[in-house]
This record gives C-alpha cells, structure tokens and sequence, in this order.
C-alpha cells in the first residue's frame, strides 16, 4: 500500500512554455501533499504543501505564479511550471501524507520523481 | 523550531561490515523521526520511523535506528551491510504530527564488494 505515483517521469520542453506534473496518491487519500525540488548536490528543497481544496503554502523565495500547485482533490495534485527557464531545470518529486493506514504515523510516501529539463 | 543534521556527507563501508549513518536532530517538544533512502533518479523510499515506545526502531530491509533522546541523535544502522544498499540516505525530524518533516542533507553510503 501507500503507493504515489508521478507523470511524467522525464520532460523535455523549450524555454517559455509551461509544464504540467501529476502527481497522484494510488491507495490512499492524500490531505496533504508536498512538492519538492532536488538539486544535482542531492538537498531537498521543499518547494510548497497543499491541503486538499485550499490554496497552496509556499516555501520562501518560492514564486507562486511561476510554480503554480493545485491540489483538487484526495488524490491528486499538479505543479505546473510556467514559462519554463533553463534554470528551472531540476528533479522534481512530490510527496502525500494521509489519515488512516496510509500516514498514520505522519510519514510521507514519496512519487518517484520527474525529470524536467529546459532547453 | 525544528532542525536535522547529517553530519557525513559520504560513509563507505565494505560489505558484510556493520554500517551506520548518523542524524541528530533539535525540536522543543517530543520529535517524530524518519528515515528514507532514495535510489538513483527515483523518489525516496521511507525505511522506518520513531514516534514513541522502544528506542530501538526495526524497518525495511533489515536496517534499524536507535532514538536517544539525551543524545538527541537517532542514527541508522545496519549489522552487515550488502551493496545494494548503496544509495543516499535523508533523516527526517517533525515536531509533533502536524508539522511538516524538516529534511537533512543527505548522506551517500557506498558499500564496496
């Protein structure tokens, strides 16, 4: 059980135009979801958390209308990266934390991740 | 507030040899503890966590990690290490649990044939 899942696993796209990732909890519902980016030096840096039905929180310096998250229902939410810039190239990985079995104890189950690279 | 600390960045051990990795960490109230291990371009994978109760934890693939609370510290360990047990490896720390995990930095274990 526990399992979340990511789509894409690896995008390519020219800088400018926008990037949708799902990231969806599979057996399990998520109120709570967690974006974060991993840099080539392996840290984790969370980007934002979001509660079902309710706006995203935003880690500071993380720009809200450039990584824009939504998390519409238990079990799914998307990151969309607009305007897309070299720089935003990045592993991205998203996480679920939920209420009864799954998350009981507060961990997180993590998607395996997508690769996004901006040319 | 809450903080985690992986104070090696790299541990290299020779298979069969016992292995740990360290983590202590600093929270005002009772801490909730995880450990993860993250394999090349995947996500991370949770290995097991502290909450309350014994101090020693049992998780997957037969790794353990001990809660001292006068230490706070709450290292990974391992008695004999196999090399597929190659990867990183990130401690986590919550203070209490509604609060979002802080994660540490991460430390690479390489286990050598």
């Amino acid at each position: 059980g526990a399992v979340v899942s990511q789509h894409p696993s690896r995008v390519i796209c020219k800088s400018g135009t926008s990037v949708k990732i799902e990231c969806r909890s599979l057996d399990f519902q998520a109120t709570t979801m967690f974006w974060y980016r991993q840099f080539p030096k392996k840290s984790l840096m969370l980007m934002a958390t979001s509660n079902e039905g309710s706006k995203a929180t935003y880690e500071q310096g993380v720009e809200k209308d450039k990584f824009l998250i939504n998390h519409a229902s238990l079990t799914l939410s998307t990151l969309t990266v607009t305007s897309a810039h070299p720089e935003d190239s990045s592993f991205y990985i998203c996480s679920a934390r939920g209420l009864g079995g799954a998350g009981e104890g507060n961990e997180q189950f993590f998607g395996p991740g997508t690769r996004l690279t901006v040319l | 507030a809450q903080s985690v600390a992986q104070p090696e960045d790299q541990v290299n051990v020779a298979e069969g040899n016992p292995l740990t990795v360290k983590c202590t960490y600093s929270v005002s109230g009772n801490p909730y503890l995880f450990w993860y291990v993250q394999y090349p371009n995947r996500g991370l994978q949770f290995l097991l966590k502290y909450i309350t109760g014994d101090n020693l934890v049992k998780g997957s693939y037969g790794f353990e990690a001990e809660f001292n609370k006068s230490q706070t510290s709450f290292h990974l360990k391992k008695p004999s290490a196999l090399v597929s047990d190659s990867a990183l490896y990130f401690c986590a720390v919550s203070e209490g649990g509604s609060y979002i995990p802080t994660f540490g930095r991460g430390t690479s274990l390489i286990v050598h044939p």
